[in-house]
């Protein structure tokens, strides 16, 4: 079954305590991105990658960090996590190449993190 | 910057009832437009995508139109069901391979 797989599902820390959020997918997709949802706001891009070794910042990149050593997966590092980062997160994935009107995006179930 | 508008925010209708959701975007050179459905607290399900060639798309009870040239896309439902309630959100993708949001419309159908 093609699918985006995002853990942990939900995550209470604390401020300033490095956490991961990995994203895995395995539609052998080029493109991941990350976005966070937040009430009022909408959905926003964090970071994205348009293949291995390839990222770059979305439209609300600070606190985040993200790295794409492999294709199919894209992890979101919060070095110092602080309470603003208190969000719902995905991770998206979908093909890229000369196809743009082909390019559904597919997206993890979602990561709700709090930080106190 | 693209900016994308969802008309209404939210939405409560009888059962059996059809309806129309509406999205517009500001910048027409778009390369699709899709439209998801997320359940509370559930990640995003992809319902429709329209090429930006296309004028419309359909999946059983649903039809997505798209309107580039005047920035506008409509989702009509047919038939409502209670188990239609949800957040439907409308996504446009340009060159940069982003997917730029609106901010969803809730709807809620009654029994």
């Amino acid at each position: 079954e093609a699918q985006v797989t995002q853990n942990p599902r939900y995550l209470i820390t604390v401020t300033g305590k490095k956490l991961t959020v990995t994203c895995s997918q395995n539609m052998n997709h080029e493109y991941m991105s990350w976005y966070r949802q937040d009430p009022g706001l909408g959905l926003r891009q964090i970071y994205y990658s348009m293949n291995v070794e390839v990222t770059d910042k979305g439209d609300v990149p600070e606190g985040y960090k993200v790295s794409r050593k492999e294709k199919r997966n894209f992890p979101l590092i919060l070095e110092s996590p602080s309470p603003n980062q208190t969000s719902l997160y995905f991770c998206a994935s979908s093909r890229t190449g000369t196809n743009y009107w082909a390019t559904e995006a597919f997206f993890g179930q979602g990561t709700r993190l709090t930080v106190v | 910057k693209q900016e994308v508008t969802q008309i209404p925010a939210a939405l409560s209708v009888p059962e059996g009832e059809n309806l129309v959701l509406n999205c517009s975007f500001t910048d027409s050179a778009i390369y699709n437009l899709q439209w998801f459905r997320q359940d509370p607290g559930k990640g995003l399900t992809s319902l429709l995508l329209i090429q930006s060639s296309q004028r419309e798309q359909t999946s059983g009870r649903l039809n997505a139109s798209l309107d580039k040239s005047s920035g506008r896309s409509t989702l009509y439902i047919a038939a409502s069901q209670p188990g239609d309630s949800a957040t439907y959100l409308c996504a446009v993708q340009g060159g940069s391979e982003k997917l730029v949001f609106g901010k969803g419309t809730k709807l809620t159908v009654n029994p």
